[in-house]
């Protein structure tokens, strides 16, 4: 499978335990996204990278989370002592530069 | 804010029968627009995309159109198949907005087709 592959697809965790997502982006992609998604509505933009370079964060990326892209290859997003809020679905996707930008199945959190 | 949106939360139509999916965008910096289709439990699947210097483009069964004087865009999908059943974002890319170069998405339109 040479599509945007992210792991885990599922995580249930108890409220203010720390999460860590990993996101694998196509291989020749340069560019890697995260966003946050909630039922019925569409993804919103969190942070971004460029190569290892983290570009920009949304307002919504609170002290809380954190992403890297260590190598410029794949990236984390950590979210420390989670919030029943922070329960939806997290997507990565990455891209060549501006170009289209292909989506991984996300990983579900369930914070309880 | 400036975001991305949809006209219409849902779509029903008949198998068969031609879709056409608007949205309003109003970022005039916006120069790239992407279509995307969602399915329950998946990751927006790319459909189609278009940049600002184009007014139509045509893929397999789709066309976008983008009309920069009233900042809309439309999907169009021919001959709707029950596969076709998801929920569908249009994505802007503004230049220099508040996202950077990272995509703005829209709430979505659910597109049901019966058979």
């Amino acid at each position: 499978d040479t599509g945007v592959s992210q792991d885990p697809r599922h995580k249930i965790t108890k409220r203010g335990q720390n999460v860590t997502f990993r996101c694998d982006p196509i291989s020749e992609h340069n560019r890697l996204y995260w966003y946050r998604q909630t039922l019925g509505q569409g993804p919103e933009f969190l942070t971004y990278f460029q190569n290892e370079a983290q570009l920009e964060k949304s307002r919504l990326l609170s002290d809380r989370f954190s992403a890297e892209r260590p190598k410029g290859s794949f990236s984390t997003l950590e979210i420390q002592r989670t919030e029943q809020g922070d329960s939806a679905m997290y997507l990565c996707a990455s891209s060549r530069g501006r170009g289209e930008a292909f989506f991984g199945q996300g990983t579900r959190l369930t914070v309880v | 804010g400036e975001s991305v949106g949809l006209h219409l939360p849902t779509l029903s139509v008949q198998e068969g029968d031609n879709s056409i999916i608007n949205c309003a965008y109003s970022n005039s910096a916006s120069d790239y627009f992407i279509w995307y289709k969602q399915e329950s439990g998946k990751g927006p699947q790319f459909i189609i995309d278009i940049r600002s210097n184009m007014d139509k483009r045509q893929g397999q069964r789709v066309t976008v159109l983008l009309n920069k004087t009233v900042k809309h865009l439309s999907l169009q999908i021919a001959a709707t198949q029950p596969g076709d059943s998801a929920v569908y974002f249009c994505a802007e890319n503004p230049r220099g907005g508040q996202a950077g170069t990272a995509l703005i998405f829209g709430k979505g339109t659910t597109l049901s087709v019966s058979s």
